[in-house]
Formats: C-alpha cells, structure tokens, sequence
C-alpha cells in the first residue's frame, strides 16, 4: 500500500509570484484535503476535493486554489504569495462514504516566502 | 462551528512515567474525534480515533484515549512512556458545513518532552 506523498519538499518563493504544490493520494482514497500549518501551530484546513470538486473549504483567500485529477491527485496553487504564506503544507487522504473519516498525511512541503 | 482546546502547551514526564494529554472540543452533536502525533520536521501520524461506542479507545504505540461527553473531553494516555514519544501532540475534530463533514479542526498541539 502506497502512502500519500508530496512534492516538492522544500521550496522557497518571493513575495508575489506563484506557487502549486502536489499530493499523490495513498492508493484506494479519493479524497484529497490540504492543510496549512504555521510554525508551532496546528494545521488549518483550506479545502477538500472529492469528485474533482471542491468539498469544503475553511478561512482561506480565492488565491488559494485547488484541483484534483482522475486519479485522486491534487495540486494546491496559491497566488500573490505574502509572507505570511511561509508554511508547511500538508496533504491529506481518505475514503469518502467508509463511515470512518479516517484521513492520512503526507510528509509535508515547506514553503518560504521571502 | 466546531473547536479544539489543548490546555497544556508543553509537558515534562520522565521515562517510564505515566501521561495524559488533554483536549477539550466543543462540537454539538456527537463529535468526530482524533488524535495525531507529529515528529519534527514530520508529517502527522494517526494515533487513534473515535466516531461512536465504547469511549476508551486504543490506539497505536500504547496510546488509549477516553471520550467524556459530560465534561466535553478527548484526554490521551499512555501507562508509561518512552524516549521515542517525544513529539507534538494534535486533537482534532472533525468539522462539519453544510455538505457534510469535511476537514479537521486541530488543536494547537501540545509539545512532549521526554526527560531520562
């Protein structure tokens, strides 16, 4: 069984430019959530997709942005980065309808912005 | 909408000792509730979880956790602790909007250390 991995693991930007970001679901999930974690703070959800859509999203600006493909990859794309987009960002997988809502993390990719 | 307490930001225990971690939720019906286990630079393992039934729930490395619904509690605990538990600990719930339950609201962790 595969895990859930991410891409690039490390990535430094400059204020205002653009940034996607990648997750590989663990095998069978089809639900991909992405999470936003300050340092020494727990992470914040940003959104989820199912069905290639979004399923919900929490207290986030449109220039976060997000898509899932046929085989329940994603990206997670932000714009106009700001610094205080400096984070790490952590993708997540599940199996929607198992009843469990069990979800499953990646490593994580740590964006700076400078 | 749903939150997540977590009391205590660090916490000291000698090898050996007991532990309990504690989180708060506040969530009206019966919540979704989870804990993760995060090492540096990591990210976040599933310790164990809780959707219905009994209240104590075992988990992996050791952990078991109790749901109390009168006082609104998720504590983890484990008989007795090793060098390797030392981490950050995350309670979380899950978070419902109008679709459904979605994401996961954290709590802002609490960090481990693991005195010899």
């Amino acid at each position: 069984e595969t895990g859930v991995t991410q891409s690039p693991t490390h990535l430094i930007k400059t204020r205002g430019q653009q940034v996607t970001l990648r997750c590989s679901s663990q095998s069978g999930h089809n639900t991909v959530s992405w999470y936003q974690q300050a340092l020494g703070q727990g992470p914040q959800f940003i959104f989820q997709y199912y069905r290639e859509e979004e399923n919900g999203r929490g207290n986030f600006p449109p220039r976060f942005s997000g898509l899932q493909f046929p085989n329940y990859s994603s990206e997670l794309n932000v714009n106009a980065l700001e610094l205080d987009d400096s984070a790490l960002y952590l993708c997540a997988s599940s199996l929607a309808g198992q009843g469990s809502y069990e979800q499953y993390f990646g490593p994580g990719t740590r964006l700076t912005v400078t | 909408a749903q939150s997540v307490t977590q009391p205590d930001i660090h916490i000291t225990v000698s090898e050996g000792a007991s532990l309990e971690l504690r989180c708060n939720y506040s969530y009206g019906a019966t919540p979704y509730l989870f804990w993760y286990v995060q090492s540096p630079g990591q990210g976040l393992q599933l310790l164990l979880k809780y959707f219905s039934g009994d209240t104590l729930v075992q988990g992996i490395k050791g952990f078991e956790a109790e749901f109390k619904r009168s006082q609104s509690s998720f504590n983890l605990r484990k008989p007795s602790v090793h060098w390797s538990d030392a981490a950050e600990y995350f309670c979380a719930v899950a978070r419902y909007s109008g679709g459904g339950a979605d994401g996961l609201t954290f709590g802002k962790g609490t960090h481990l250390i693991i005195q010899p």
